[in-house]
């Protein structure tokens, strides 16, 4: 029963260069989340997706930043033009949105990327 | 003020101690609470779960929300050194599985 899947586990990238971030949620889970874990601080809301829409992205930096969840393949968590201000973990978590019965089902994360920015 | 604080440790304690986790809010909209472990390089793994005021157990842990203080608490009983991580606190205003808001979590170390 695999969990949530990140790749790659460590990502370097030198300033003015892309990032890409990928998640893979677990099986039968459609709600992804990304988080933001900077040195020294706790976990930021970056943005909620269902398949193919965004549903909360107040967390999102206003540029250079982008998210998708396609209706195939994996979550992916763009980053352009990488300063080295966005040297931190990037974790992605996902739910399957609600049970059976309409309860709210909690987030299950994963290991994280960790982005170094040179 | 943050939305959400954290007692900032790291604690230490020795192994069989019961462990007091406490975090505090500002936001009264928040109904939904929840700890997760967090170990060295790992992603956050869930803990507990509850929804408004009030106790919940699973095992050695116990989970109280006071929401008329703003005060929740993880209790560990029996701690083990495999209880060593950090453990961060999350609430939600509309559920589980929407925007969480974290402490930056405590540091704890079980010493056997």
């Amino acid at each position: 029963n695999a969990g949530v899947m990140q790749n790659p586990r460590h990502l370097v990238r030198r300033r003015g260069q892309e990032a890409r971030l990928r998640c893979s949620p677990m099986k039968g889970h459609s709600h992804v989340y990304w988080y933001r874990q900077l040195p020294e601080e706790g976990l930021k809301f970056m943005v909620y997706l269902q398949k193919e829409n965004i549903i909360d992205e107040s967390g999102m930096p206003k540029e250079r930043f982008s998210a998708e969840f396609p209706k195939e393949g994996p979550s992916i968590l763009r980053i352009q033009q990488v300063v080295r201000g966005d040297s931190a973990a990037y974790f992605c978590a996902s739910s399957p949105g609600l049970s059976p019965t309409g309860g709210k089902q909690p987030q299950h994360f994963g290991d994280g990327t960790r982005l170094s920015i040179l | 003020q943050k939305e959400v604080e954290q007692d900032p440790g790291p604690l230490s304690v020795p192994e069989g101690a019961i462990v007091s986790l406490n975090c505090t809010y500002s936001n009264s909209a928040f109904q939904y609470f929840m700890w997760y472990r967090q170990y060295s390089r790992k992603g956050p793994e869930l803990l507990m779960y509850t929804y408004s005021s009030g106790n919940k157990e699973d095992g050695r842990f116990t989970a109280q929300v006071d929401k008329s203080s703003k005060y929740i608490s993880l209790f560990i009983r029996d701690s083990q050194p495999s209880d060593s991580a950090t453990y961060l606190c999350a609430m939600s205003i509309t559920g589980a599985n929407s925007k969480l808001t974290f402490g930056k979590g405590i540091t704890l170390s079980v010493r056997p």
